[in-house]
């Protein structure tokens, strides 16, 4: 597609079930991140792919958050026995390197809103 | 570790008139710089990046920034806003590990 892709846009769970938020990049961008932005905050970094690298899961808060990305394209992020602090917006970013290097511009999907009652 | 602080979380300014967001980053190099801008109910969209070259660095919607080395900061600024420009504004800094650190925004109102 033109941009990046997110699904859903909303999600509202209960707290102790387990969620999935897709991420659909740019096709021919080969590094996908996941950022958090929780209610006035920042954003927070979460993890990222780059090609058939090793994932930088630096940025994950606990155990109960994991990723994938299938093919080098679609992601999705999941995290199991939700909790009400998760509520947050999920953002999903991709971008194009050249060589060994990012040019540094991260093209934002629009998010998956996720709330946990 | 790389940091990026941004000291202030509300801006108001009103329409036509000059607004400048200032941006501190900590790293021990030259980082890669950018500038991204968060409209309501939509993503953020890139609105400038330093990479090297010139120190004042021109980008979308009139918007301009000047990096300062021995200031560590990457302020931005527009000559005249527009009430379009209310938004987030997202500095953030690329270091080792092609990884984006962002600071935590600049809310910015319009006034009429």
């Amino acid at each position: 597609g033109a941009g990046v892709s997110q699904s859903p846009s909303n999600k509202v769970t209960e707290k102790g079930k387990d969620v999935e938020l897709r991420c659909d990049p740019i096709s021919g961008h080969t590094a996908l991140y996941w950022y958090r932005q929780s209610l006035g905050q920042g954003l927070e970094f979460l993890i990222y792919f780059q090609g058939n690298s090793a994932p930088d899961k630096s940025g994950l808060p606990s155990d109960r958050f994991s990723a994938e990305r299938t093919g080098g394209s679609v992601s999705t992020l999941t995290i199991q026995r939700t909790q009400q602090e998760d509520s947050a917006v999920y953002l999903c970013a991709s971008s194009l390197w050249i060589g060994r290097q990012s040019t540094g511009e991260l093209f934002f999907g629009e998010g998956s809103r996720l709330t946990v009652l | 570790a790389q940091s990026v602080t941004q000291p202030d979380i509300h801006i108001t300014v009103s329409e036509g008139a000059s607004l400048e967001l200032r941006c501190n980053y900590s790293y021990g190099a030259t980082p890669y710089l950018f500038w991204y801008v968060q409209s309501p109910g939509q993503g953020l969209q890139l609105l400038l990046k330093y990479f090297s070259g010139d120190t004042l660095v021109q980008g979308i919607k009139g918007f301009e920034a000047e990096f300062k080395r021995s200031q560590s900061s990457f302020n931005l600024r527009k000559p005249s806003v527009h009430w379009s420009d209310a938004a987030e504004y997202f500095c953030a800094v690329v270091a080792a590990g092609n990884k984006l650190t962002f600071g935590g925004g600049t809310r910015v109102l319009v006034k009429p």
